[in-house]
C-alpha cells in the first residue's frame, strides 16, 4: 500500500524565515508530486509540482524530489504570517489515484 | 480556464436523511473527478472516482453512492445519513499530469 508519511507539527517559524516542510513516500514506482495548501475551513489549493529529481523554484517556494532516498520537501522563504496553513504533500505513480499525506501545520508568527 | 463548482457549501442533515451533493466542472472536457471527504482535524479520504460518463469506482464501502450522469457532472448521494457522515466533503478534478483542483467544498454535519 503506498504510503505518504508527514510531521503533523505545528511546525512554527518566525517572519522572514525560511520554513522547510518534509515528505517522505514508500511506492519507489511514484511519478509526480505534489504540493497543496489547505487554509483552514477551506479547500486545498495546488502551489507546487516536481517530476524530476532536483529543485524546481516557483517565486518563494521551492520544490525538492529526492527519488533515490523516496522524499520530496517543500522550502517557503521569507515566510509570512499568511503561509500559515496546513501544507498537504500528494504523489501519484501513474493511476488515476493520488495518494495524499495528512499535513504539516506550519504557523508563521509575527 | 477551468473552474470546478459545488453546492451546497454547508448542509445540517438528521440522521437518516437522504443527501445529494453536486459538483460541475467548467473549461475542461472529460476530465477524471474526486469526491473525498475530510473529517475535522484528518487527512483526505478518497470516497469515489470517475475516469467517464457512468464510470464510478468506489475507495470506501460504506452508505454512499456516486453518479456522473454527464461528462462535468458528479454527485454524491446517500439514502441515509449516518453521524459519522459528518465532513467537509470535496470534490475534485484533475488534469492528465495528475494535478487536482479543488471545489470550495460542503460542509455537512448530520445531527
Amino acid at each position: 500500500q503506498k504510503e505518504v508519511e508527514q510531521n503533523s507539527g505545528p511546525l512554527s517559524v518566525p517572519e522572514g524565515a525560511i520554513a522547510s516542510l518534509n515528505c517522505t513516500y514508500s511506492d519507489r514506482g511514484s511519478q509526480s508530486f505534489f504540493w497543496y495548501r489547505q487554509y483552514s475551513g477551506k479547500s486545498p489549493e495546488l502551489i507546487m509540482f516536481i517530476y524530476s529529481n532536483g529543485d524546481k523554484e516557483d517565486g518563494r517556494f521551492t520544490a525538492q524530489l529526492n527519488k533515490a532516498s523516496q522524499y520530496v520537501s517543500l522550502l517557503i522563504r521569507d515566510s509570512q504570517p499568511s503561509d500559515s496553513a496546513t501544507y498537504l504533500c500528494a504523489l501519484s505513480g501513474g493511476s488515476y489515484i493520488p495518494t495524499f499525506g495528512r499535513g504539516t501545520s506550519l504557523i508563521v508568527h509575527p | 480556464s477551468q473552474t470546478i463548482h459545488q453546492w451546497p457549501a454547508t448542509l445540517v442533515q438528521p440522521v437518516g436523511s437522504p443527501l445529494s451533493l453536486e459538483c460541475t466542472v467548467e473549461g475542461t472536457s472529460n476530465p477524471n473527478l474526486y469526491w473525498y471527504r475530510q473529517a475535522a482535524g484528518r487527512g483526505l479520504q478518497l470516497l469515489f472516482y470517475s475516469v467517464g460518463i457512468g464510470q464510478i469506482s468506489s475507495e470506501v464501502p460504506q452508505n454512499l453512492s456516486a453518479s456522473r450522469p454527464q461528462d462535468r457532472q458528479f454527485i454524491l448521494s446517500s439514502k441515509k445519513l449516518l453521524l459519522s457522515d459528518s465532513g467537509f466533503y470535496l470534490c475534485a478534478w484533475a488534469n492528465p499530469g495528475g494535478e487536482q483542483y479543488f471545489g470550495p467544498g460542503t460542509r455537512l454535519t448530520v445531527t
